[in-house]
């Protein structure tokens, strides 16, 4: 079957636009992950649901950024008055559930802000 | 809090060298570790996980609690195992979210 989609793979933006990014997860997979990818440095954690629901959002790195899912499907991260410090690759990934199961990524997209 | 550190950032060796890429945790607790893989142009992906005690690719793996680490080896490298490594924990349980380190670029040269 189909992995992990993330749209669109490359996105420049203008310093202070808002920008939407698109996950559609593995189906069936009730967790969802997103991290942060900034050039040389590891994966950053920014947020996970189960389900539709977010349990824990401390990840974000300010309130300029959220996330929502519905159905149990798709979810959009979106970054409100982008800076240039939010320029980086941004990951989702799936999983059966939340825990310690494997966690299946999507080839990211790549957000360029100006 | 947790921390994953990956104290190479690039390592080279010849096709055939016994090849081994370092991970150190730092976890008061139980933590299960990870190895992802990603190829050029080719996503992130699970190489090998420590609760499985497999070898995938001919890579193993073994969780050392005393010494925090978790090292990545493999006795003769390909060059096809060229790609960026990733060590990455759980805290376990019911915890969502996995810890990565950096990541070491291996280089498998002819």
């Amino acid at each position: 079957g189909a992995g992990v989609s993330q749209s669109p793979s490359n996105k420049v933006t203008e310093k202070g636009k808002d920008v939407e990014l698109r996950c559609d997860p593995i189906s069936g997979h009730t967790a969802l992950y997103w991290y942060r990818q900034r050039l040389g440095q590891g994966l950053e954690f920014l947020i996970y649901f189960q389900g539709n629901s977010a349990p824990d959002k401390s990840g974000l790195p300010s309130d300029r950024f959220s996330a929502e899912r519905t159905g149990e499907s798709v979810s959009t991260l979106t970054i409100q008055r982008t800076q240039q410090e939010d320029s980086a690759v941004y990951l989702c990934a799936s999983s059966l559930a939340a825990g310690a199961y494997e966690q299946y990524f999507g080839p990211g997209t790549r957000l360029t802000v100006t | 809090a947790q921390r994953v550190t990956q104290p190479e950032k690039l390592l080279s060796v010849f096709k055939g060298a016994p090849v081994e890429l370092k991970c150190n945790y730092s976890y008061s607790g139980s933590p299960e570790l990870f190895w992802y893989v990603q190829y050029s142009r080719q996503r992130l992906q699970l190489l090998l996980r420590h609760i499985s005690r497999e070898s995938i690719k001919g890579f193993t793996a073994d969780l050392n609690k005393g010494e925090t680490s978790f090292h990545l080896k493999k006795p003769f490298a390909q060059e096809e195992d060229s790609a960026m490594y990733y060590c990455a924990l759980n805290s376990g349980g019911s915890n969502y979210k996995l810890t990565f380190g950096k990541g070491t670029l291996l280089t498998v040269n002819p």
